[in-house]
């Protein structure tokens, strides 16, 4: 069965640092978003994107992040500059029409 | 008011049991409606879609969606210590529309 994958699994860096987060989102689909789930927290929406542009993005996220497909395949997100509190689970999803299937997720410890 | 509230549990059932989660919404454009389980340090795995009102029955899971009333339900049956998760309750207002999770309910099925 298709799955969405996510690299790296695990990330550490250094507040001030940037990262860039990677998915591959199944074949077929035209739907892409980020989550992400603070520890002990819901998950919660970053952004979507569509036909090469973001849908819709979240208060969370600020000029400090961004999102492209770079290649066609895959669908990166990037933090500038982390904060501290940028911690968290990142997750990616995809979709087609109706269902968003997510990713194992990335997770990012800022120190 | 939440837009999504889920009671976080634990819930703790003996194989076998019935289990009921559930959750209530407040925004009343929500359409879609969704199961996610949730391993922990996992990516949610989508276990039930529902559109609009109804029920949809697949294997031993039942998603009960009363748009009425704004609550919408899960049942397991024949629960295994397999089931043993965070689920997690989502729902959107169009079809490739940003999800609103709820914090997820912790269940334990105890051998």
């Amino acid at each position: 069965e298709p799955e969405v994958t996510q690299t790296p699994s695990h990330q550490v860096t250094q507040m001030g640092q940037e990262v860039i987060l990677r998915c591959v989102p199944i074949s077929n689909h035209l739907y892409f978003y980020w989550y992400r789930q603070i520890l002990g927290q819901k998950v919660e929406f970053l952004v979507s994107f569509y036909n090469n542009e973001i849908s819709e993005k979240s208060e969370i996220f600020d000029d400090q992040f961004s999102v492209e497909r770079p290649d066609g395949s895959n669908f990166t997100l990037k933090i500038r500059s982390t904060k501290l509190e940028d911690s968290a689970m990142y997750f990616c999803a995809t979709g087609q029409q109706e269902t968003q299937y997510f990713g194992p997720g990335t997770r990012l410890l800022v120190l | 008011q939440k837009e999504v509230e889920q009671d976080p549990g634990p819930l703790s059932v003996p194989e076998g049991a019935i289990v009921s989660l559930n959750c209530t919404y407040s925004n009343s454009a929500f359409q879609y409606f969704m199961w996610y389980r949730q391993y922990s340090r996992k990516g949610p795995e989508l276990l039930m879609y529902t559109y609009s009102s109804g029920n949809k029955e697949d294997g031993r899971f039942t998603a009960q969606v009363d748009k009425s009333s704004k609550y919408i339900s899960l049942f397991i049956r024949d629960s295994q210590p397999s089931d043993s998760a965070t689920y997690l309750c989502a729902m959107s207002a169009d079809r490739d529309d940003k999800i609103i999770f709820g914090k997820g309910t912790r269940l334990h099925i105890l051998p």
